[in-house]
């Protein structure tokens, strides 16, 4: 069964500090891995997106990496602001199929 | 353009009401589904629909109904309420190509009690 493991589940950070989010998959075949922002009361909306080949993919002070042999991958956020409190989403496609796995989010709070 | 409309944004049912949860969007995707998200869950595929007259069950289908019958619109339909159906609801479309982004609505909020 295809599976996203995201952790920490939830994480608390300064504003202006860096912090690191993680994402582990087994979905196979793999096509694309997408980092979804959802604010408060709010739809997922995307960030970025990972295919096979792309090591490294930054959006700002977004920046994702992928290893797709060992089937992780990160979200760095450098500079946090308050606007970057959010649940980040880790989702990621299986080649030929419409239906993405979703992981159960980080919980991102920055404190001013 | 608007994107992925859900109506109602707010609702509350009482135990064994029936209601129709609206799902709309005007970026002639084919793709459309439905999750439900609770606290420490993540999000849940409920049905989801590859086009006109075709749906299909996710992870969580019991209790709810999906119709299909144009390419606008993707209802939810609950039976007869829970409160295990207290949950929020997104709709979402994709548009077909296999890195596509899914497009979501703002989420209705339905409280069963």
């Amino acid at each position: 069964k295809n599976q996203v493991e995201q952790s920490p589940q939830s994480l608390i950070i300064l504003e202006g500090k860096n912090c690191t989010l993680q994402c582990n998959y087994t979905v196979s075949p793999f096509s694309n891995l997408r980092w979804y922002k959802q604010d408060t009361g709010r739809g997922p909306v995307s960030l970025t997106i990972m295919t096979f080949s792309e090591n490294t993919k930054s959006n700002g002070r977004y920046t994702a990496t992928l290893d797709a042999d060992t089937k992780q991958s990160s979200l760095h956020i450098t500079a946090s602001q308050l606007s970057d409190s959010a649940s980040y989403i880790c989702v990621v496609s299986e080649g030929g199929s419409y239906i993405p796995t979703f992981g159960r989010g980080t919980s991102l709070i920055v404190h001013p | 353009n608007a994107g992925v409309t859900q109506t109602p944004k707010f609702q509350v049912l009482k135990t064994g009401q029936s209601m129709t949860l609206q799902c709309a969007q005007d970026m002639n995707h084919e793709y459309m589904s439905w999750y439900r998200q609770d606290p420490g869950m993540g999000l849940r595929l409920i049905h989801y629909s590859v086009g006109a007259g075709i749906t299909d069950q996710g992870e969580v289908p019991n209790g709810y109904n999906v119709s299909r019958s144009t390419t606008e619109d993707f209802p939810l339909r609950l039976l007869s309420a829970a409160p295990s159906q207290t949950s929020v609801y997104f709709c979402a479309s994709i548009p077909p190509g296999g890195t596509s982004e899914a497009f979501f609505g703002q989420g209705t909020r339905l409280t069963v009690v």
